[in-house]
């Protein structure tokens, strides 16, 4: 069965502060992992999708990077409009998957 | 446009009701699915569909019955509501990218309160 675990579970931040999420997880087989950063009251929005351990993907302040057991979201001098849930997710690659697992997220909160 | 739209966003319901949520995807995605959020605010897969066919049916009580009229629109139908169905239901549409990963869009959550 397919297991992720994000940590910490909240991650209080002064603006400017860069810091590091971690998603460890465990999969047969990964076709996937993703980042998705939920708002309150709102849905996940898609950010990164990575393939294969040594991938990086950048978008504005956030880098995503891959090993074969985890990832990690960097945030570099985060702006208080980074603050928001950061989940990650994979997916398998046995035949005819569709189901990202999830895991519970990373609370970000980030100070003026 | 909204890419994925849910309809209630709210609803708040008596133990023991029927009610039902509809999606609807715009994006011309082939793959549609309803997630559960609890309030710890973990995210469950409970039904999926392809092409109007049922692929994923995770354990959930059979109160809970998806349909998907055409691979546009997926509804969810809740009979009998307990108190524990209380969560934010999502509805998600999905692309597949050239290495088959399934990039999910999210519909903006419908609130369910069960008094």
């Amino acid at each position: 069965e397919d297991q992720v675990t994000q940590s910490p579970e909240a991650l209080r931040l002064q603006e400017g502060e860069s810091s590091s999420l971690n998603c460890s997880y465990t999969v047969s087989g990964l076709r996937g992992l993703f980042w998705y950063r939920q708002d309150p009251g709102k849905g996940p929005e898609f950010l990164f999708t990575l393939y294969s351990a040594g991938e990086e993907k950048e978008k504005e302040r956030l880098k995503a990077t891959l090993t074969k057991k985890e990832s990690f979201l960097h945030i570099t001098a985060p702006k208080p409009e980074d603050s928001a849930t950061y989940l990650c997710a994979v997916q398998h690659s046995g035949a005819g998957s569709y189901q990202l697992t999830f895991g519970k997220g990373t609370k970000l909160s980030v100070i003026p | 446009d909204t890419a994925v739209s849910q309809t209630p966003k709210y609803l708040v319901t008596q133990m023991g009701n029927d009610k039902s949520i509809k999606c609807e995807q715009n994006l011309g995605h082939d793959t549609m699915y309803w997630y559960k959020q609890d309030s710890k605010k973990f995210l469950k897969i409970m039904f999926s569909y392809n092409n109007k066919e049922l692929i994923i049916n995770e354990t959930v009580p059979n109160r809970f019955s998806p349909k998907s009229p055409d691979k546009a629109h997926l509804n969810l139908h809740i009979n009998s509501l307990e108190l524990g169905d209380s969560a934010v239901y999502f509805c998600a549409s999905s692309r597949k990218t050239s290495s088959g990963a399934n990039v999910l869009t999210f519909g903006a959550g419908s609130r369910l309160t069960v008094l």
